[in-house]
């Protein structure tokens, strides 16, 4: 069975501050996926990465996916309240479906 | 551009009720659909996926049940709602049917089902 961990599990800040997320396992993805939701609402694909150390940006959001496509980071940089929300990770391979970490949860003050 | 619509939003239900929770996808044919559900705002629990009309594949043994009786609508049913049923549904899309299930998935905005 394949696990995502995510940490931290919650993160409180302020308006301004960076701050990085992780998504960790013991196993091998073939692509990990970035996800955040919003309360009440569906989760948003945010970024797919597919290679080992890759690096994505979206706007003030940096994504990278380890050597060993086992483990993926998120820095937001000068967070801002429109960012809070959870965070969640997926990693796929092979014939499987999708694993899904539990989330970070993210609360950017004014 | 493709779109998934779930109803209903919020759902109260009382314990031994039935449930039918519809869910259909926009602009896309052939997608892989999945239902999933979610515990107190946190990590997504897979419970049921169809790769085809007819073909649904269970993740999870419980007294729900899933349907695709056409390309683009995805059902969730049960004949009698425990307590523990209580959560937020979410339906997703991904891919074209036939390819690989872990596909980046776009979801629905989900159903908040509460079970009185």
């Amino acid at each position: 069975t394949q696990l995502l961990e995510q940490s931290p599990q919650f993160l409180s800040i302020q308006e301004g501050e960076n701050l990085t997320v992780y998504c960790n396992s013991s196993s091998v993805f073939s692509s990990l996926q970035w996800y955040r939701q919003e309360p009440g609402e569906g989760p948003v694909l945010l970024v797919t990465v597919v290679t080992g150390g890759e690096v994505k940006k979206l706007k003030r959001l940096t994504f990278q996916f380890g050597d060993a496509r086992k483990d993926s980071s998120l820095h937001i940089t000068a967070a801002q309240p429109g960012d809070t929300g959870l965070y969640l990770c997926a990693g796929g391979s092979g014939y499987s479906t999708l694993t899904f970490g539990k989330g970070t949860m993210l609360l950017v003050s004014p | 551009s493709q779109t998934i619509h779930q109803w209903p939003a919020t759902l109260v239900q009382p314990v031994g009720s039935p449930l039918s929770l519809e869910c259909t996808v926009e602009g896309t044919s052939n997608p892989n659909l999945y239902w999933y559900r979610q515990a107190a705002g946190r990590g997504l629990q897979l419970l049921f996926y169809s790769v085809g009309i007819g073909q649904i594949s269970s993740e999870v043994p419980q007294n729900l049940s899933a349907s695709r009786p056409q390309d683009r609508q995805f059902i969730l049913s049960s004949k009698k709602l425990l307590l523990s049923d209580s959560g937020f549904y979410l339906c997703a899309w991904s891919g074209i049917a036939g390819t690989a299930v872990n596909q980046p998935q776009h979801f629905g905005d989900g159903t908040r089902l509460s079970i009185l």
